[in-house]
């Protein structure tokens, strides 16, 4: 069956970097468009990045433009986030999703905290 | 970017309840509009896409509708395992952006 499992969260501190992986199974990776949504504790859905199926395009929220990266590598069926320059208002739980006719499939998610 | 306003944030019902949760887009996205239910520390699961069309293996019971700006989800004969938070996203143009969120609590 689908499933995408996300990992690499914890805590880092200001000004840190982290990168997020997100490993796919039981679908045809290279053929989907991969999303990650971040949920601060207690808040809503934030977007955060979309690369494309090929990797051609990639598109970012602007809460994290210029700071974050999307990128994807097929060989391995994993998309990652290469998160930089974190701030304490980027501390959620990280989800990788998968596009279809929408979000259809997601990871479990990952904690990342961002504290001094 | 399209801002996406869901109501109302908190929704109380009973079981067997028929609700709607409205969201409005700041503009015109023709119907490019999803739904996500999302229960307590799980993530969300996609519901309605396209505005109306049911994901497999939703119930039909959930029902949405819309176009431009306003949508609705409507759940009928509401069942203990639909209390849970609902959101709206925009895939219109590359923002992605999400509403707030509506809370569907028991009454």
């Amino acid at each position: 069956q689908v499933q995408l499992v996300d990992s690499g969260g914890g805590v880092v501190q200001p000004g840190g970097s982290l990168r997020l992986s997100c490993t796919a199974s039981g679908f045809t990776f290279r053929r989907h468009g991969i999303h990650w949504v971040r949920q601060a504790p207690g808040k809503g859905l934030e977007w955060v990045a979309l690369v494309s199926y090929d990797e051609n395009d990639k598109y970012y929220g602007d809460s994290v433009k210029g700071r974050f990266t999307i990128s994807r590598d097929d060989s391995k069926d994993t998309a990652y986030l290469q998160m930089n320059r974190l701030r304490v208002e980027d501390t959620a739980v990280y989800y990788c999703a998968r596009w279809e006719y929408g979000l259809d499939s997601w990871g479990q998610g990952t904690l990342v905290i961002v504290s001094s | 970017d399209i801002q996406m306003t869901q109501s109302p944030s908190t929704l109380s019902a009973s079981v067997g309840d028929r609700v709607t949760i409205t969201c409005r887009a700041s503009q015109d996205i023709n119907r490019y509009l999803a739904w996500y239910q999302q229960r307590p520390g799980k993530a969300p699961a996609l519901l309605i896409y396209k505005a109306s069309v049911l994901e497999s293996g939703v119930s039909s019971r959930f029902a949405g509708t819309g176009s431009g700006t306003d949508f609705t989800l409507t759940i009928t004969s509401l069942q203990p395992d639909d209390f849970a938070t609902y959101y709206c996203q925009q895939y219109n143009t590359f923002s992605y952006s999400f509403g707030q969120g509506t809370k569907l609590e028991i009454k």
